[in-house]
Order: C-alpha cells, then structure tokens, then sequence
C-alpha cells in the first residue's frame, strides 16, 4: 500500500520561505505530486515530480529524491493568500487514483 | 484548459433521502472520474473510481448500495447517496484525469452535503 506523512502544520510570516516535507512509502512510485486547498475549497494542483530534482513554478518550487522516499515543497516570497493546507499525493500503482498525505496547514503571519 | 465543474455546490436534504451530485469536465475528454470525501481538517478520501462506460470501483468501506455512482459519458459523472443520514454529511469533492500530463487531476469546487 501507500502512505504518505507531512508536518501537519506550519507557521511563517510574510515574505518568509517555508518548506513543507513529504515523506512516503509505497509500492510502486510515479511520481509526487502537490496540492493546495483553501478553506471550503476544492484541491489545486501546484507541482509534479516524476524524477528526482527541483521544479521550479514562479513562487513555489518542488523536490523529489526518490532514493531517500523523499520529497518538499518550497514556497518563497510568503503571502497572506498562501495560508492554506498543502497535501502530498502519489499514484497508486494498480489504479489511477491518487493516495493523499494527511496535509500541511499553513499559516503566514502579518 | 482542464476545468471540471461540481453541482450542486451545497445541499441541505432531510434524513432518509437521496442526493445527486454532478460532477463535470467542461473543456476536456475524462475516461476517468474519481469521488472523494473529505471531513474538516482532514485529508482527501478516495471513495470510489468512475470509468465511463463501465460500473465503478469502490474503495474499501465504502457501500457501493449506498454510494451509487454512474458515468454516463466522456464529460459526465454523478453521485447519488442514497438514504441520507447525518453521519452522510460532508464535503464531497470529484476530479477528473486528463489523458496527459498523466499524473494531474483537475478537482471540482467541491460540495457540502449536510444532513439534517
């Protein structure tokens, strides 16, 4: 099976960096992925990691090692609309959905 | 674009009746649409997988009598809980996966059921 452990809340203040981590065992690995969900909201994507190394999408920026099970999400610049739950997600390896990680809550400080 | 829409947003039913939720993909193609709830502060839970054309596949625990799921086409997938009680009550979110990138789901806005 998968699963998948995150911080489950983090506190930065504006303009700060914070790194969220994401460590996950499975099965079979395709990949890491990241969402962002808002209060009441539906889930974002933000970022994919099929291979090891940093994607970089403007403020945010993603990490993978898969020798090390091992993966964060980088946002930079904090901004008060950056306060939100950030979930970890993988793919199952003999379907098509993804498993999720328990989330992140953030919270940017003034 | 890859936008998917949910309806309806929000509903309030009685206890012991039956809602539908729509969940569509409005500009792209989806063989495969999947249903998840999620309670406050808690994660995502996948219920079921929905494949066009065919009957879905249900996740462990979850009563497929209950939770009836039906994708009609390429475009469309609804929900239908059955027999609503209070405990049904929770945020019922779909999404639907594009053919490529392969592993991106694009969500619906979600919808808050609440059994009274």
């Amino acid at each position: 099976g998968q699963s998948l452990e995150q911080p489950s809340e983090v506190t930065a203040v504006e303009g700060a960096i914070v790194q969220i981590n994401c460590t996950y065992q499975t099965s079979g690995f395709y990949g890491l992925s990241w969402y962002q969900q808002h209060d009441g909201g539906a889930p974002t994507f933000l970022s994919y990691n099929g291979l090891d190394g940093l994607e970089e999408t403007g403020r945010f920026s993603s990490f993978l090692s898969r020798s090390d099970s091992y993966g964060y999400l980088l946002l930079q610049e904090l901004q008060m609309k950056d306060s939100a739950s950030y979930f970890c997600a993988v793919r199952a390896p003999y379907g098509q959905n993804f498993v999720f990680g328990p989330g992140t809550r953030l919270s940017v400080l003034p | 674009g890859a936008v998917v829409s949910q309806h309806p947003s929000w509903v309030i039913c009685k206890s012991g009746t039956s809602v539908k939720i729509e969940c569509r993909s409005l500009d792209f193609q989806a063989t495969t649409m999947f249903w998840y709830r999620q309670f406050p502060k808690q994660s995502l839970m996948l219920m079921a997988t929905s494949n066009e054309g065919s009957k879905a596949t249900y996740e462990q625990g979850v009563e497929k009598d209950k939770f009836l799921i039906n994708h009609a086409s390429l475009t469309l997938s609804t929900l239908t809980v059955t027999s609503a009680h209070p405990e049904d009550s929770s945020f019922y979110i779909c999404s639907a996966k594009k053919a490529s990138p392969a592993d991106t789901q694009y969500f619906g806005p979600g919808t808050r059921l609440t059994v009274l």
